[in-house]
């Protein structure tokens, strides 16, 4: 079966650094997707990782590793607008997509 | 980017009556998704809506009770017949962007429920 796994809450410090991995088994790769997601709200595009590595944009990166079935998101200088679920969601042979069941990310003052 | 709305935002609804939600997309878009998001939970792939022809539903849902139209590129409906409280959720319309990375966009999302 296809899976995928993700911390199901998280908490940490405004102004700190917080890392949300993902590990998945999937029948095929065709790249992996973050999405962020208020309460209340549709989720919104972050970050997309076909290659192995590390993608940064502004204070969000993501990183792969297709060997390990893994990746990670890393959020810096943490703000109280942060606070929301990180969806992590990976591309199967067929294109379709699998998605996790999100961390929820509380984020402290 | 695409923008997308849904109608309605949200509603409360008797067991047993169906609900018809409607999706727009400011532009001509060749991949639509109906999600449902149940509290807590991530998102769950209904159906594909496939303009000219019928949906390609996932496993667990049938057309008889997600019966979805779409009538052209720009637009999508999707209704929830012989409501039950268990069809309580939030459903989601998206559009797969044109692109290598073919990410999808979300509409804001219809909060529906079932009493």
């Amino acid at each position: 079966g296809q899976n995928i796994d993700q911390p199901t809450e998280m908490t940490a410090t405004e102004g700190a650094i917080v890392q949300i991995n993902c590990t998945y088994q999937t029948s095929g790769f065709n790249g992996l997707f973050w999405y962020q997601q208020h309460a209340g709200e549709a989720p919104t595009f972050l970050s997309y990782n076909v290659l192995d590595g590390l993608e940064e944009k502004g204070r969000f990166s993501s990183f792969l590793s297709r060997s390990k079935g893994y990746s990670y998101l890393l959020l810096k200088e943490l703000q109280m607008k942060d606070s929301a679920s990180y969806l992590c969601a990976v591309v199967d042979s067929n294109y379709q997509l699998i998605w996790g069941a999100g961390t929820k990310l509380i984020i402290k003052p | 980017s695409a923008v997308i709305s849904q109608k309605p935002s949200r509603d409360i609804c008797q067991r047993g009556t169906s609900l018809t939600i409607q999706c727009q997309v400011d532009s001509q878009v060749t991949m639509m998704f109906w999600y449902r998001q149940q509290p807590g939970q991530s998102l769950t792939l209904i159906a594909t809506a496939n303009q000219g022809s019928e949906a390609t539903y996932e496993s667990g849902f049938v057309i008889d009770k997600f019966p979805i139209s779409r009538p052209n590129l720009t637009f999508s409906t999707l209704t929830v017949s012989n409501m039950s409280p268990e069809d309580s959720s939030i459903y989601l319309c998206s559009v797969g962007a044109q692109g290598p990375q073919n990410e999808q966009y979300f509409g804001p999302g219809t909060r529906l429920t079932v009493t």
